[in-house]
């Protein structure tokens, strides 16, 4: 079975430029969520996705957006890039069974964009 | 506020003897735990869980994880590193529907 796969892998872009990222979840998968990595900060929750639904959000500003599709893929939006926003970006998806969602998160490799 | 602490940013220990690396939460509810490791320029790989149940849990690559409520630690154990251990390790909790928290991560390096 395939794992998640994010898309590209890295990106360079420029100040006030935006930019989206895919993420295909585990075959099954219907939540997704994203998480923002850097050395300062560690691992920050941005938001999840259940069912096309935001269901969680974390504390980022509003230049920071997501949604997901129908089969369950979600992207994320950038836009108005700051230098600051660099960073490697992680998506994760969860099983929904029939108990609800399976506590465990499954990880991709990341997106690493990289402003300047 | 759901949090997560692993006290120690990097735990040194020679290849073949035992490792420990520490976590504790705050969590309001039933925690569910976990440990992800992560490897230079890569994603999160999941290591292993508790939901309930026994208090020692086994996972991948011979790593295991106590559970202890009253100390309210998920310390995550090797009876013998490997230099290949090395790595960034992530302690996590969520409740019920609730949103992954992380620790910082602690760094393991294996010497031979």
């Amino acid at each position: 079975k395939a794992g998640v796969t994010q898309t590209p892998r890295y990106l360079i872009k420029t100040r006030g430029q935006q930019v989206t990222l895919s993420c295909s979840p585990i075959s099954g998968h219907r939540s997704v969520s994203w998480y923002q990595q850097t050395p300062g900060q560690g691992l920050q929750f941005l938001f999840e996705y259940f069912s096309e639904t935001q269901r969680n959000k974390g504390n980022f500003p509003g230049r920071f957006s997501g949604r997901q599709f129908s089969n369950s893929r979600s992207e994320m939006n950038v836009s108005t890039l700051e230098l600051g926003d660099s960073a490697l970006y992680l998506c994760a998806s969860s099983l929904v069974g029939d108990r609800g969602i399976s506590p465990e998160a499954f990880f991709g490799q990341g997106t690493r964009l990289t402003v300047v | 506020a759901q949090s997560v602490a692993q006290p120690e940013d990097q735990v040194n220990v020679a290849e073949g003897n035992p490792l420990t690396v520490k976590c504790t939460y705050s969590v309001s509810g039933n925690p569910y735990l976990f440990w992800y490791v992560q490897y230079p320029n890569r994603g999160l790989q999941f290591l292993l869980k508790y939901i309930t149940g026994d208090n020692l849990v086994k996972g991948s690559y011979g790593f295991e994880a106590e559970f202890n409520k009253s100390q309210t630690s998920f310390h995550l154990k090797k009876p013998s590193a490997l230099v290949s251990d090395s790595a960034l390790y992530f302690c996590a909790a969520r409740t019920g529907f609730q949103k992954l928290v992380f620790g910082t991560g602690t760094r393991l390096l294996v010497s031979p």
